[in-house]
């Protein structure tokens, strides 16, 4: 398939704990995307990386690309309830190629 | 101020009725998109369209049509409508390999 793969489908941790998603696809890419969907809402971008970024951080998010191994992780360090969310990568392949993952849904339990 | 809007927020149709969703971005980006998420949440990219062209079309019966009267809008829509079409559908937009940013999405039930 052309979508890429999160893992864990879910995961559910305490209030404080770090929280890493993996997200593995196929194909070269151009750059990969994290976004965040709450429950019956919309997606919220959340950060980009491109192909020749290995490591980025914004605020308690650290996202991680491996392009050898065409896999790239999210981690959300000490977590807060308000964190509960989906998780979704997304690849952009060029020409306006744009797949998810299946997305990892997160519950951190305050 | 609102980057990427659609309307409707929820839209409630008979099967076999046509409908349409609308999309407004104010982002000045050149692309924009239609994903369908179904109810596992898998989001798949039905359209793309970039200075009025359609680049991606991605199996999407032909019951499904995408309108773009200007770079600002791509509009969804949707003929004869069946049970399977019910999902929710996000508009999107971005500039070429630059962020995409979402819509707050259409839950469209066909009953």
């Amino acid at each position: 398939s052309q979508q890429g793969e999160e893992d864990p489908q879910a995961l559910s941790i305490q209030e404080g704990e770090n929280a890493t998603m993996n997200c593995s696809y196929k194909t070269s890419i151009n750059n990969l995307q994290w976004y965040r969907q709450n429950s019956g809402r919309g997606l919220v971008h959340l950060i980009l990386i491109r192909s020749n970024e290995r490591e980025k951080h914004s605020g308690r998010l650290r996202v991680t690309l491996d392009t050898s191994k065409k896999s790239s992780s999210l981690l959300i360090t000490a977590s807060r309830a308000a964190d509960t969310a989906s998780y979704f990568c997304a690849t952009d392949r060029g020409g306006n190629q744009f797949y998810f993952g299946t997305g990892t849904s997160l519950t951190v339990i305050p | 101020d609102t980057a990427v809007s659609q309307t409707p927020k929820y839209l409630v149709t008979q099967m076999g009725n046509d409908k349409s969703i609308k999309c407004e971005q104010n982002l000045g980006h050149d692309t924009m998109y239609w994903y369908k998420q179904d109810s596992k949440k898998f989001l798949k990219i039905m359209f793309s369209y970039n200075n009025k062209e359609l680049i991606i079309n991605e199996t999407v019966p032909n019951r499904f049509s995408p309108k773009s009267p200007d770079k600002a809008h791509l509009n969804l829509h949707i003929n004869s409508l069946e049970l399977g079409d019910s999902a929710v559908y996000f508009c999107a937009s971005s500039r070429r390999s630059g962020t995409t940013f979402f819509g707050q999405g259409t839950r469209l039930t066909v009953v």
